[in-house]
């Protein structure tokens, strides 16, 4: 099994463009999130999702979008990169129906907005 | 507010060296307690989940405890291959199904 694949590992952005994160699982998990990674504060959840067609925001979402068109997939939108946005962002996928169960992370992407 | 507070950040022991890491909490209606290993430049991989006070789990030379204030990771005569970043996660009751991290502790285990 593959698990959670990111893609790409690194990117480096200009101001104002917009890029798209992908992310995919093999494990048939209905619910899947997008975290950021910062020094010195921790993991914080952006979007998740409960399952095909349903999104909604986490603690940090502004200036990022999700959909959710297939179990497998869950792509993440950055409009217009900021330098605020520059992180390491990791995508998760859970069981669902209980979402107590432990997340599976990706590999990460690092990204670079300059 | 649900928080999570780990200590030490950083921790240097010698190969055979035990000793415990600490994740103390605060979370409305706790759903499971997670602990992490994170090597450098890569994702989080899940070790353990703890649901109630009183529960342990080991794992090779981990073992994990839990109270209702905290959580200890106990590693036992540790290996350079030990050295990682170890991260503890809540998930509250909330229907986000989010996880609180803390900081992370940084563990350097040397030969």
């Amino acid at each position: 099994n593959a698990g959670v694949t990111q893609t790409p590992k690194f990117q480096v952005l200009k101001t104002g463009q917009s890029m798209t994160l992908q992310c995919a699982q093999d494990m048939n998990h209905e619910y899947m999130s997008w975290y950021r990674q910062d020094p010195g504060m921790g993991l914080r959840l952006i979007h998740y999702s409960v399952g095909a067609g349903i999104t909604d925001q986490g603690e940090v979402p502004n200036g990022y979008n999700v959909s959710r068109s297939t179990t497998e997939d869950f792509p993440l939108r950055l409009l217009s990169a900021a330098p605020s946005q520059t992180s390491v962002y990791f995508c998760a996928s859970n069981k669902g129906g209980n979402m107590n169960t432990e997340a599976f992370f990706g590999q990460g992407t690092r990204l670079t907005v300059v | 507010e649900d928080q999570v507070t780990q200590s030490p950040e950083a921790l240097r022991l010698q190969e055979g060296e035990s000793s415990s890491l600490n994740c103390s909490y605060t979370v409305s209606g706790l759903r499971g307690l997670f602990w992490y290993r994170q090597d450098p430049g890569k994702g989080p991989e899940f070790l353990f989940t703890l649901y109630s006070a009183g529960e342990e789990k080991e794992k090779e030379r981990l073992k994990a405890t839990l109270t209702k204030k905290e959580s200890f990771l106990h590693i036992t005569a540790p290996k350079p291959e030990d050295s990682a970043t170890y991260l503890c996660a809540v998930r509250g009751s909330g229907n986000t199904g989010k996880l609180i991290f803390g900081q992370g502790t940084t563990l350097q285990v040397k030969p």
